[in-house]
C-alpha cells in the first residue's frame, strides 16, 4: 500500500524566501512521485514527477524536488517565492505499474507575504 | 489547460436528490478516475475506468455510481444527496504512458442544501 504525509498544513513565506514544502511517502514498491499544484476554484496541475533516472527533478514555474529513497522523501523547494505561488500543494505517490490510482497528501497551503 | 472538460462546474440541489456529473478526458486517454475532494477527507480517490471497464473502487459510497461510455466519456451519479456529499469532484485522464502522471479537469463543485 502507499500513503504520502506532508509535514505542514500551512507554510507563510516571504517573497523572496526560501520555499520548502516536505513530502514523505509510504510505498511497498518502487513509486513514481509528484507534486500538483490547485490555485483557488481550479484543478489540480502537475508541477513536477519522478519516475526513474535523475533524483533531483525540476518542474515549472521554476519549482524542483529531490527523490531521496534513505529518507523516503520528496520535498519540494524553490529558491525564491512569488507572491503567484500562493496555492495548495500536494504531493502523490503510485507505484510503478500502470494503471494505479494516485494517493494523494493532505495538502501544504503555501502563504507568500510581501 | 488540462484537456479534460467536466460539467457542470457548479451544482446546487437539495438533500435526497440525484445528480450526474460529465467528464470528457483528453483526446486519447483511455482511462478514467474520480477524486472526491472536501475539505475533511482531502482528495479521496473513489473510482478509476479503463476503456469502458470499472479497473478499481476507492472509498466510493453505494448510493453512487459511475460509467465510462463507448466514446470514452465518463458520468458519476450521485443519488439520495446528504448533506455531507457537498464537495469538489474532480475527474481526470491518464495517457498510456508508464509515467503515472494524472491530467485534471476543473472539477464540478456540488453543494447540497
Amino acid at each position: 500500500a502507499q500513503s504520502v504525509t506532508q509535514l505542514g498544513s500551512h507554510v507563510s513565506v516571504s517573497e523572496g524566501a526560501l520555499v520548502l514544502l516536505r513530502c514523505n511517502y509510504s510505498s511497498s514498491v518502487p513509486p513514481y512521485l509528484f507534486w500538483y499544484v490547485q490555485y483557488p476554484n481550479q484543478g489540480l496541475q502537475l508541477l513536477l514527477k519522478y519516475t526513474t533516472g535523475a533524483t533531483l527533478v525540476k518542474g515549472i514555474n521554476g519549482f524542483e524536488a529531490e527523490f531521496k529513497k534513505s529518507e523516503t522523501s520528496f520535498h519540494l523547494t524553490k529558491p525564491s517565492a512569488h507572491m503567484s505561488d500562493a496555492a495548495e500543494y500536494f504531493c502523490a505517490v503510485t507505484p510503478m505499474e500502470y494503471g494505479n490510482k494516485l494517493v494523494f497528501g493532505a495538502g501544504t497551503i503555501l502563504r507568500v507575504k510581501s | 489547460d488540462s484537456g479534460v472538460t467536466q460539467t457542470p462546474k457548479h451544482l446546487i440541489t437539495a438533500t435526497g436528490q440525484r445528480v450526474t456529473l460529465r467528464c470528457s478526458p483528453r483526446s486519447g486517454d483511455l482511462s478514467v478516475y474520480w477524486y472526491q475532494q472536501s475539505l475533511d477527507q482531502g482528495l479521496q480517490f473513489l473510482i478509476q475506468y479503463y476503456n469502458g471497464e470499472e479497473r478499481a473502487k476507492g472509498n466510493i459510497l453505494e448510493r453512487f455510481s459511475a460509467q465510462q461510455f463507448p466514446d470514452l466519456h465518463s458520468e458519476l451519479n450521485l443519488s439520495s444527496l446528504e448533506l455531507g456529499d457537498s464537495a469538489l469532484y474532480f475527474c481526470a485522464s491518464r495517457p498510456y504512458t508508464n509515467t503515472g502522471e494524472l491530467f485534471f479537469g476543473e472539477g464540478s463543485r456540488l453543494t447540497v442544501l
